[in-house]
């Protein structure tokens, strides 16, 4: 079956440096997807990897290796507003979208 | 502005009573989905569409039912709604072979 881990749950201090873990098990690949959601709120788009490596976009950043189907998400320099969960999903060989449960993200002043 | 809208925002309602949540893009996306989400178990697809009169059931398509009859729109219904229907519901579209998804606002509906 086709499977998305990632930690239920992190905590991390205001200006400090965080790392979100991904790990997938999938049918095919075709990149794997970063999202933001603050509660009751819809996701929002972070980050797109396809190719093995980092991307970087301002204070967040997002690693994959394909060969190890592992991701991480890299948040810098924390504000409180980073407060929220982070989904990660996959898209399939059939171009399907296959979400992790999500981390809730705190923020601690 | 590129958008996803869906409506109601929040919907209370009784048991067994017919409701229909509306979603529309304006992107001209081949490919649309619905989600709902409870604590805990992150987003799961109820039903997606690849193309105008192209459904499929996603992970949890028990109790709903949709339809595609105009790219724009993907409504979703559920016929007799029941208390295990009480969640918070998330509409979405993309291009096919673009995973960036656009989300709805959300619906949150309780079902007493």
């Amino acid at each position: 079956g086709q499977n998305i881990d990632q930690p239920t749950e992190m905590t991390a201090t205001e200006g400090a440096i965080v790392q979100i873990n991904c790990t997938y098990q999938t049918s095919g690949f075709n990149g794997l997807f970063w999202y933001q959601q603050h509660a009751g709120e819809a996701p929002t788009f972070l980050s797109y990897n396809v190719l093995d490596g980092l991307e970087e976009k301002g204070r967040f950043s997002s690693f994959l290796s394909r060969s190890k189907g592992y991701s991480y998400l890299l948040l810098k320099e924390l504000q409180m507003k980073d407060s929220a969960s982070y989904l990660c999903a996959v898209m399939d060989s059939n171009y399907q979208l296959i979400w992790g449960a999500g981390t809730k993200l705190i923020i601690k002043p | 502005e590129a958008q996803v809208t869906q409506n109601p925002r929040y919907l209370i309602t009784v048991t067994g009573k017919k409701l229909t949540v509306t979603c529309s893009q304006n992107m001209n996306h081949e490919y649309m989905s619905w989600y709902r989400q409870d604590p805990g178990l992150g987003l799961r697809q109820i039903y997606y569409s690849m193309n105008v009169e192209v459904t499929d059931k996603g992970d949890v398509p028990e109790g709903y039912k949709v339809s595609r009859k105009e790219k724009r729109n993907f409504p979703l219904i559920l016929e007799s709604p029941s208390p295990n229907q009480t969640s918070l519901y998330f509409c979405a579209s993309n291009h096919r072979e673009q995973g960036e998804a656009f989300f709805g606002q959300g619906t949150r509906l309780t079902v007493v």
